[in-house]
């Protein structure tokens, strides 16, 4: 079946550094999503990015959508304190069938 | 707007009894999908539902299974639960079956606790 690979596992870093993380895999996929999970509550969509080479912001959020439509990455500048928790990246070919990584858990520290 | 609402938000069973969890989607969301969080890991994709048929299904055993009702609401069912079942069940919404520009949209979630 298809595999995500998302890197880091976790990070710690201090309060105002900028964060990258990336998802790669062996599958090629129609869309790119990145989730924010926070305890106790379901995924957030944070980014969703649908074609190859596509570079999206939201807001200290920017994400691409790989050329080989393999891979992906979310970077997030300036990070404070709530941006903790924990971060997933999807790959997904239909609406409703998304195949996630095992997610990145970002500790910022004030 | 009402996000996508699950019930109940935790639940405790025992081996081998059964389990009924429910779903509403966002208002004007046809398609709902459910998932499998065990903890450390991201959401495993168990069924895709539009316009009341199955239009998806994950690795999994034949004692999950799943409907949709006419108001796009819908149920999973899992029989002969295992101590494994025990997890955080995630069902989503998204507009439509395979609009590219049609993301999930999670709820919060149930937690299962299988003893």
């Amino acid at each position: 079946g298809q595999q995500l690979n998302q890197s880091p596992q976790s990070m710690f870093i201090q309060e105002g550094e900028d964060v990258s993380m990336n998802c790669t895999s062996s599958s090629i996929f129609n869309t790119w999503l990145w989730y924010k999970q926070d305890p106790g509550e379901g995924p957030v969509l944070l980014i969703a990015l649908y074609k190859a080479g596509e570079l999206t912001s939201n807001g200290r959020l920017t994400a691409q959508f790989g050329i080989t439509r393999k891979d992906s990455f979310l970077n997030i500048s300036a990070s404070i304190p709530s941006d903790v928790g924990i971060y997933f990246c999807a790959g997904r070919l239909t609406a409703g069938k998304s195949t996630f990584g095992d997610g990145t858990t970002l500790t910022v520290k004030p | 707007d009402a996000g996508v609402t699950q019930s109940p938000t935790h639940l405790i069973k025992t081996r081998g009894q059964h389990v009924t969890l429910r779903c509403s989607p966002i208002s004007g969301h046809k398609s709902v999908s459910w998932y499998q969080q065990v903890l450390g890991q991201g959401p495993q994709f168990i069924f895709q539902y539009y316009e009341k048929e199955e239009r998806g299904r994950g690795n999994f055993p034949d004692r999950f299974s799943a409907r949709q009702f006419p108001n796009y609401s819908s149920e999973l069912n899992v029989n002969a639960l295992l101590l494994g079942d025990s997890a955080l069940y995630l069902c989503a919404s998204s507009l439509a079956y395979s609009s590219y520009n049609s993301p999930l949209h999670f709820g919060n979630g149930t937690r299962l606790t299988v003893t």
